[in-house]
C-alpha cells in the first residue's frame, strides 16, 4: 500500500513550457486535491474532486487545469508554465468529501520555473 | 472567510520536555474539523490529530494532545516527551464539515527538538 504517490520530485522548467504533474492513491478514496506551498506559506488549494468524474477550483486556480482520469488517478497540468508558478505541490486524497475524512499527501513536487 | 493564524513562526524545546503550539482560527460555522499536520524535512504532510468541533472533549494521540476551546477560537497542540523525531514544520488547519471541501492552513510552526 503506497498511499499517495506523486511523478516527478523535482521538475525545472522554462518560462512558457507545459507540462503535467501525476497523483495516484491506491486507497480507494473517492476525494482528492491539488495544492501548492510557497516558501513561508501553509498549503493552498488549486483544484479538488470530490468525487470521480467531478473537478471544482480552489483558492488558486489560475493558469492550471486539471484531469480526474479514474478513481486512482488526478493530474495537473500546467499549459504555460510562469515564474510565479515555482513551488512545492502537493496531491492529497480522503475516503470521503465531507470534513471528518481526513486528508492524506503525497511527498510533493518541487517545480521551478526559469 | 475562514482563516488560520500560527503566531509562532519557531519554537525549540528540550528533548523529553513539554512544547506547545499555538493556533487559532476565524470561522463563523459551527460545525467544522480542525488538524495538525506535521511536515518534516522530507515535506511530506502527515496527520498528526483531529478534532470534531462539536465534541467537548479533547482529542490525543500517544503524546500529542489538544487544547480546543471553541468559544476563544482557540486549538493548540501539546506534544509531551518531545523527540528528535517530533522537528518539523507544524500545520495547524481547519475544514468545513459540509460545502466546501479545502483544508484551509496556517503559515506553520518550525518545532526544533534540542537533545
Amino acid at each position: 500500500n503506497a498511499g499517495v504517490t506523486q511523478t516527478p520530485k523535482f521538475q525545472v522548467l522554462k518560462t512558457g513550457q507545459s507540462m503535467t504533474l501525476q497523483c495516484a492513491q491506491d486507497m480507494n478514496h473517492n476525494s482528492m486535491y491539488w495544492y501548492r506551498q510557497d516558501p513561508g506559506m501553509g498549503l493552498r488549494l488549486i483544484y479538488y474532486s470530490a468525487s470521480e468524474g467531478t473537478t471544482d477550483k480552489g483558492e488558486v486556480p489560475n493558469g492550471y487545469n486539471v484531469s480526474r482520469l479514474n478513481k486512482r488517478e488526478f493530474s495537473l497540468r500546467l499549459e504555460s508554465a510562469a515564474p510565479s508558478q515555482t513551488s512545492v505541490y502537493f496531491c492529497a486524497s480522503s475516503e470521503q468529501a465531507s470534513g471528518r475524512s481526513a486528508q492524506y499527501f503525497g511527498p510533493g513536487t518541487r517545480l521551478t520555473v526559469l | 472567510a475562514q482563516t488560520v493564524t500560527q503566531s509562532q513562526p519557531e519554537m525549540s524545546v528540550q528533548e523529553a520536555e513539554t512544547v506547545t503550539l499555538s493556533c487559532t482560527y476565524d470561522t463563523s460555522e459551527s460545525d467544522y474539523y480542525l488538524f495538525w499536520y506535521k511536515q518534516p524535512p522530507s515535506r511530506q504532510m502527515i496527520l498528526v490529530i483531529r478534532q470534531e468541533a462539536y465534541k467537548q472533549q479533547n482529542a490525543t494521540e500517544n503524546r500529542f494532545s489538544v487544547n480546543f476551546q471553541k468559544a476563544a477560537k482557540s486549538f493548540s497542540l501539546k506534544i509531551s516527551d518531545s523527540q528528535l523525531g517530533d522537528a518539523a514544520m507544524y500545520f495547524c488547519a481547519y475544514r468545513l464539515i459540509q460545502g466546501a471541501q479545502k483544508l484551509v492552513f496556517g503559515q506553520g510552526t518550525r518545532l526544533t527538538i534540542n537533545p
